[in-house]
């Protein structure tokens, strides 16, 4: 099984501020790495697939990159609406095996 | 647009069952794959089961291969989960979601599982 780590556990920014997360894989997933965003009570929302390609309706101050084991996760200029936790997943594996990292929440400084 | 609406889930003891539902609208069902995905505090976001268009393909995640199953109704727009055995870790929410090339694009709000005696 793929291990995802991400890093930090928390993220403190003030809003306009900029926000890095950082996701590792324990072997390489090529680009195939999403990125998720969840607010409390809600389902993840789907922001990057294929590591750095947003899915419709992202705006582009979320911005992904990186391949093989080293993913990052760029937020320009924090909005409100950007706290929340930011998971990132693999999709590398067939047969499936696909796994999520535990996640970075990104907290109002 | 893309609506999925889960249920099923509720409180069962250790050992029982539940069918999971999640109906789909808004997009031809029969054109996608899809997954279920659960979530606890204690594991986080984990895939456990994935299903082609067709129904024709189904995999597992280790924990819940031979007590799981996934099945589909295409002329219903339904996607299902039959959950056996149930153990108290299998205690989380669980979503349904379109899946492409293995990413999840569209979530359900969930049907939360409890397992306890």
């Amino acid at each position: 099984e793929i291990v995802m780590t991400q890093s930090p556990g928390t993220l403190s920014v003030s809003p306009g501020g900029r926000a890095t997360l950082s996701c590792r894989a324990s072997q390489t997933v090529s680009s195939n790495l999403a990125w998720y965003q969840q607010k409390p009570g809600q389902a993840p929302r789907l922001l990057i697939y294929d590591a750095s390609a947003r899915a419709t309706g992202i705006p582009a101050r979320f911005t992904g990159s990186g391949s093989g084991t080293e993913f990052t996760l760029t937020i320009s200029s924090l909005q409100s609406g950007d706290f929340g936790i930011y998971f990132c997943q693999q999709y590398n594996d067939w047969p499936p095996s696909w796994t999520f990292g535990q996640g970075t929440k990104v907290e109002i400084k | 647009q893309v609506h999925l609406v889960e249920s099923g889930g509720g409180l069962v003891k250790p050992g029982g069952s539940l069918r999971l539902s999640c109906a789909a609208s808004g997009f031809t069902f029969s054109d996608y794959y899809m997954t279920w995905v659960r979530q606890s505090p204690v594991k986080g976001l984990e895939w456990i089961s994935y299903i082609s268009s067709s129904g024709t393909f189904t995999y597992y995640a280790d924990s819940v291969k031979g007590r799981f199953t996934i099945s589909r109704d295409n002329a219903e727009s339904s996607l299902y989960l039959q959950v056996n055995s149930l153990r108290v870790e299998d205690t989380a929410m669980y979503y349904c979601t379109t899946s492409r090339k293995g990413l999840m694009e569209h979530w359900g709000q969930g049907t939360l599982v409890t397992v306890s005696s």
